[in-house]
């Protein structure tokens, strides 16, 4: 079966750091340029981060930059992002997405294969 | 960046059409042609149903479909049915490698 379990969401103290993981399963994850979006609860949808099919090209929404780090092991099929210094704003849940391709054709900033998420919670 | 302009409320009837609209800036919206649109039932993970503006994926009704105009991108849903009660969320790729959302619109049939 094709899909994203995402994992390692909890509650954390402001300024802590948590690392999510995104287990791929069902395709060729290496081909893939993977995302993650967040949403706190009761509100809309957030860009967070993307990273290449290689991992070599990633990049970050203002709001995490210099706290958030993307990265995958396409060995083992997982994408990560590893968040720093966390504040209450942070609260959302976490989906992570591949890319959509159509034909041959693949694009970077649509994604069709999303996770379930899992919930960080930021509080003291 | 800030969120794309997106009403929060639309609704319509069931077999009618709805419009949602969303309004950025010539540095996403109006400056690229990367616009996508996702439906998200409650409680449930994103769906695309629109990419590069106006194209479809494979298994989306062709009662959804989308323009767009200057800064302004459209959504239309057309023949409303119970199950596209739903949020809608509208894309862009913004300047800087950056992708922005809207804030979101609750389709309600009536």
């Amino acid at each position: 079966e094709v899909q994203l379990v995402e994992s390692g969401g909890g509650l954390v103290q402001p300024g802590g750091s948590l690392r999510l993981s995104c287990a791929a399963s069902g395709f060729t994850f290496s081909n893939y340029g993977m995302t993650w979006v967040r949403q706190a609860p009761g509100k809309g949808l957030e860009w967070v981060s993307r990273i290449s099919n290689s991992g070599l090209v990633t990049n970050y929404a203002d709001s995490v930059k210099g706290r958030f780090t993307i990265s995958r092991d396409n060995a083992q099929a997982t994408l990560y992002l590893q968040m720093t210094n966390l504040r209450a704003e942070d609260t959302a849940t976490y989906f992570c997405a591949s890319q959509f391709c159509h034909t041959t054709r693949c694009y970077l900033w649509y994604f069709d294969l999303w996770g379930r998420g899992t919930l960080v919670s930021v509080s003291s | 960046q800030s969120a794309l302009t997106q009403p929060p409320s639309a609704s319509g009837s069931l077999g009618q059409s709805v419009t949602i609209s969303c309004t950025g800036t010539t540095n996403d919206v109006g400056g690229y042609n990367y616009v996508s649109w996702y439906q998200q039932h409650p409680g449930k993970a994103p769906k695309l149903i629109i990419y590069e503006v106006t194209e479809r994926p494979s298994g989306v009704p062709d009662r959804f479909s989308a323009s767009k105009s200057v800064n302004t991108a459209s959504l239309t849903v057309s023949g409303l049915q119970a199950e596209d009660e739903a949020d809608y969320y509208c894309s862009s790729y913004a300047d800087g490698n950056n992708l922005l959302f809207g804030g979101g619109t609750k389709l309600t049939v009536l």
